[in-house]
């Protein structure tokens, strides 16, 4: 049973740290997507790549938000420094093609204190 | 006016009720959509892409009004494990990531 595997699952740090969130999308899918979800805001779209390419990363913080896949197994999302309120639940997701159907991570619930 | 917008709920239904619930979006270049239903601090996983036709997957049927600018949800013989929040999920044209509603709470009563 093919799944999207995120770490770490719970991340609690202080403001300013830098925050790294890994994740490794289903083999053989070709688009990645990263989520943020808050109870204020809902799910909202970070970023996207497609064949390790970024093609939309509107939806994230530039100034301190930065994601990357360095190879097709692995999609990082980075916070420095990070504040308060990026607390949230960070999804990762993974498709192929067009990604209508996406298929999500269990998530990285991040606490900064 | 947000992109799509859903009734928080919470929706609280007897086991065996059907219930529905709608989903508004605003931009009219919209061209897929979809329900995903969310467990209680777990990932989103989709239900169902809602076509044009209007569909159905066992208990549960979709509808879409173009004209109206909404979709919506029935669940038929509602079981206590459907309770769940669902999610409206809609994808611009040409774009790719999933813009969500922030779902609608269900919960089902014994």
């Amino acid at each position: 049973d093919a799944r999207v595997t995120q770490t770490p699952r719970h991340k609690v740090t202080e403001m300013g740290q830098e925050v790294t969130m890994r994740c490794q999308p289903i083999l053989g899918h070709n688009t990645v997507f990263w989520y943020r979800q808050t109870m204020m805001q809902g799910l909202e779209l970070l970023a996207y790549f497609r064949n390790r390419a970024p093609l939309d990363d509107s939806g994230m913080p530039k100034d301190r938000f930065s994601a990357e896949m360095p190879d097709a197994t692995l999609a990082t999302l980075k916070i420095q420094p990070s504040e308060p309120r990026d607390s949230a639940v960070y999804f990762c997701a993974s498709g192929f093609g067009t990604a209508y159907e996406q298929y999500f991570g269990p998530g990285t619930r991040l606490t900064v204190t | 006016r947000k992109e799509v917008e859903q009734d928080p709920g919470p929706f609280n239904v007897p086991e065996g009720a059907t219930v529905a619930f709608n989903c508004t979006y605003s931009n009219s270049a919209s061209q897929s959509f979809f329900w995903y239903r969310q467990d209680c601090r777990k990932e989103p996983k989709l239900l169902m892409s809602v076509y044009s036709s209007g569909n159905e997957d066992g208990r549960f049927t979709a509808q879409l009004n173009r004209a109206s600018q909404y979709i919506s949800l029935l669940i038929r013989d509602s079981k206590l494990s459907d309770s769940a929040t669902y999610l409206c999920v809609v994808i611009k044209g040409g774009a790719d990531g999933l813009t969500f509603g922030k779902g609608t709470h269900l919960i089902i009563q014994p």
